[in-house]
C-alpha cells in the first residue's frame, strides 16, 4: 500500500527555470514531510521539511508548498541550476508514528544547461 | 566530520545464509534509522533506534533485527536470506529522537543468489 505517491518519474527543465516536483498522500494522519534529494552513489540527504500546521516553507531556492485538503505537496526550486540534478524523494510521517517515514518512488530532476 | 558510513558496501550471500550490516552515525547523532530499498522505489522504514533503544518497527518479518551499541553505531541482521531480501540497505542518523531530517549513508547493496 503505497501512501506516499510520486507520479512523476523524471522532469526535465532549462537552466534558470522553476522546476516543480509533485507528491500526492493518501493517509491522512500524516502531518510532517519532508523531501530528500539523492545524488549517484549517495545515500538521500535531507533537503526541506513542512509540518501540517503551515503550508509554506521556504529556504532559499526551495520552497514546499502543502495543501492538506488536496494531500498534496509540491517542491519548488527557482532558479533551477544543474547541480539541482537528482533524484528527488518526497517523505510523510504521522506525529504518532513520525520515526516510520514513508517515502515515494522519486523524481529523478535533470537541469539543463 | 564524517558522515554516515556503512559497511560493507557491498555483499553477496546465498539463500539460507546469515547477514549482518553495520553503520556508524554522525558523531553526535543518537539516532539510527534503518531502511530497505528496492529498484524503483523509495527507502521503506525496517527499525529506528534512540539511545539504545528501539523506537519504531517496520513490516518487516522477525528475520530482520537490530541492535545500537553504547557509542551510537548499529547492526542491522538478517538471518534465513530469501531472495526477496535482495536490495540497497540505507542506514540514516538524526539528531532528534524521531529519526526525521536523517542523513543517510550510501547504502549497502545486498545480492542474495
Amino acid at each position: 500500500d503505497q501512501q506516499v505517491k510520486q507520479n512523476s518519474p523524471s522532469l526535465s527543465v532549462q537552466e534558470g527555470r522553476i522546476s516543480i516536483l509533485n507528491c500526492d498522500y493518501t493517509n491522512s494522519m500524516f502531518d510532517y514531510f519532508l523531501w530528500y534529494k539523492k545524488y549517484p552513489a549517495e545515500g538521500p540527504t535531507f533537503l526541506i521539511s513542512i509540518s501540517s500546521i503551515k503550508d509554506k516553507n521556504e529556504d532559499g531556492r526551495f520552497t514546499v508548498f502543502l495543501n492538506k485538503s488536496a494531500k498534496h505537496l509540491s517542491l519548488h526550486i527557482v532558479p533551477s541550476q544543474p547541480g539541482d540534478s537528482a533524484v528527488y524523494f518526497c517523505a510523510a510521517s504521522a506525529w504518532e508514528d513520525n520515526n516510520d517515514m514513508r517515502f515515494g518512488a522519486g523524481t529523478r530532476l535533470t537541469v539543463k544547461p | 566530520d564524517a558522515g554516515v558510513t556503512q559497511s560493507p558496501t557491498h555483499l553477496i550471500k546465498t539463500r539460507g545464509q546469515h547477514v549482518t550490516l553495520r553503520c556508524s552515525p554522525i558523531s553526535g547523532h543518537k539516532s539510527v534509522s534503518w531502511y530497505q530499498q528496492v529498484l524503483g522505489q523509495g527507502p521503506q522504514f525496517i527499525f529506528q533506534y534512540y539511545e539504545k533503544e528501539e523506537r519504531g518497527r517496520g513490516n518487516f518479518p522477525d528475520r530482520f533485527s537490530a541492535r545500537q551499541f553504547p557509542n551510537y553505531s548499529s547492526e542491522l541482521n538478517v538471518n534465513a536470506l530469501l531472495l526477496g531480501d535482495s536490495a540497497l540497505y540505507l542506514c540514516a542518523s538524526s539528531h532528534n529522537a524521531w529519526g526525521t531530517e536523517a542523513f543517510f549513508g550510501q547504502g549497502t547493496r545486498l545480492t542474495v543468489v
